[in-house]
């Protein structure tokens, strides 16, 4: 079975552009997370779907973030416009019940 | 508002030492508290979910316990060594809410 996929691993891309993260969860998981890890800190919580409603988006830092979940499947983080501070690790996770499954993250860099 | 706090924040240990961490959460409408090993470069990979007060879990040199009446749960590594070197995340999930982070413990274990 396929675990939660994302996409790209690393994406470097200059200060004003535009950049869209794509998450693949867990075929059947309803539950799906963004987390962010901004260097050398904790994982902060952006949002969280159930199946391709926004449960909580408590965590988005500002209107320059848009996360959509067409037909509750996979997920896009789009970035726009890009700021140097949105630099860091995106991770993805998806559940169903009570155990979350995280992908590999995105590593983006605004320069 | 769900808080999670973890301590110590980081520790240093010597290879064969015994250690431990602490995890602490909300315990109203506590669901599920997992516990995850992340190593750098990599993405969080889940060792123990537990939801029963007094659960004990344990794989292989690495246990948890959970005291979900007072809201804590412990994970001991028992005769450290170099490749348990990692930042410990523990998460807290209410029931219907999301899975919120603890900051982590960097544990670095010296040979």
């Amino acid at each position: 079975e396929a675990g939660v996929t994302q996409f790209p691993s690393h994406s470097v891309i200059e200060k004003g552009q535009t950049v869209t993260l794509r998450c693949d969860p867990i075929s059947g998981h309803d539950n799906l997370y963004w987390y962010r890890r901004v260097m050398g800190k904790e994982i902060k919580f952006l949002l969280h779907f159930v199946k391709e409603s926004k449960q909580d988006e408590s965590g988005m830092p500002n209107n320059r973030f848009l996360a959509e979940r067409t037909g509750g499947t996979y997920s896009t983080l789009k970035v726009q416009p890009a700021e140097l501070e949105d630099s860091g690790v995106y991770f993805c996770a998806s559940s169903l019940g009570t155990e979350a499954f995280f992908g590999q993250g995105t590593r983006l860099t605004v320069v | 508002i769900l808080n999670v706090e973890q301590s110590p924040q980081s520790l240093h240990v010597q290879e064969g030492d015994s250690t431990n961490f602490t995890c602490s959460f909300p315990s109203s409408n506590f669901y599920a508290l997992h516990w995850y090993r992340w190593e750098t470069a990599k993405s969080p990979e889940a060792l123990f979910v537990m939801t029963l007060n007094g659960d004990e879990k344990k794989k292989g040199r690495i246990s948890a316990t959970l005291n979900t009446k007072e809201g804590y749960s412990y994970l001991y590594i028992k005769g450290s060594q170099p490749e348990d070197s990692a930042t410990y995340l523990c998460a807290s999930l209410e029931y219907g809410n999301k899975l919120v982070f603890g900051a982590g413990t960097i544990l670095r274990v010296k040979s």
